[in-house]
């Protein structure tokens, strides 16, 4: 079973900054935090990770919390291409999905 | 051009019947996966090769069997298929299996 949780949906306007939250409150000191999102009717494909420090890339960037017992993928600015399933998954291996957050992006 | 190829992407067929749906990746990777989604649209990992060498064998009847002839390739058999194999599959790869997964587009199989 997924050990994080993310809210079932979210909404933003286009252009608009994006935080799409999730809790992993069981989460080891090894354990690696993955974003991966799937678009309608595609795989899921790779946002971003991270293990303790903030990230930045081309798509996104991941805050985490101190404690590691949260984290925060932003979008900085949505776009109508960005609607789609997004995936928090705490561990390693293999890659545990949950529900994932459905984003909605509003032109 | 693609990097995971997954063949065929639909696939229709009557319970009972035996079919296989193909994966190939060309990112050089030398561990690949599959994954089932259901209609309520949960992603479960099925089973993992590394190096042609089974390594993830989650609770999966044995109707289903992979098979790997080369890096490249990781090919999803199934047998006596049932209304409840009905789900889109979808093949992973990566470099090594702690790696970025790159996932193939989908294989939607339909058992009627």
């Amino acid at each position: 079973d997924a050990k994080t949780t993310q809210p079932n949906s979210m909404e933003s306007n286009e252009e608009e900054p994006v935080h799409l939250p999730c809790n992993h409150s069981t989460i080891s000191g090894t354990d690696y935090i993955h974003w991966y999102r799937q678009l309608p009717s595609q795989g899921p494909e790779y946002v971003i990770h991270g293990l303790t420090s903030n990230v930045n890339n081309r798509m996104a960037s991941l805050a985490i919390a101190e404690d590691r017992k949260s984290s925060t993928l932003i979008l900085h600015r949505a776009t109508l291409r960005d609607a789609a399933v997004y995936y928090c998954i705490q561990g390693n291996t293999p890659l545990v999905f949950g529900k994932g957050t459905r984003l909605s992006v509003i032109a | 051009d693609t990097a995971v190829s997954q063949t065929p992407k639909y696939l229709v067929t009557q319970m009972g019947n035996d079919k296989s749906i193909k994966c190939e990746q060309n990112l050089g990777h030398d561990t690949m996966y599959w994954y089932k989604q259901d209609s309520k649209k949960f992603l479960k990992i099925m089973f993992s090769y590394n190096n042609k060498e089974l390594i993830i064998n989650e609770t999966v009847p044995n109707r289903f069997s992979p098979k790997s002839p080369d890096k490249a390739h990781l090919n999803l058999h199934i047998n006596s298929l049932e209304l409840g194999d009905s789900a889109v599959y979808f093949c992973a790869s990566s470099h090594g299996n702690r790696g970025t997964q790159y996932f193939g587009p989908g294989t939607r199989l339909t058992v009627l």
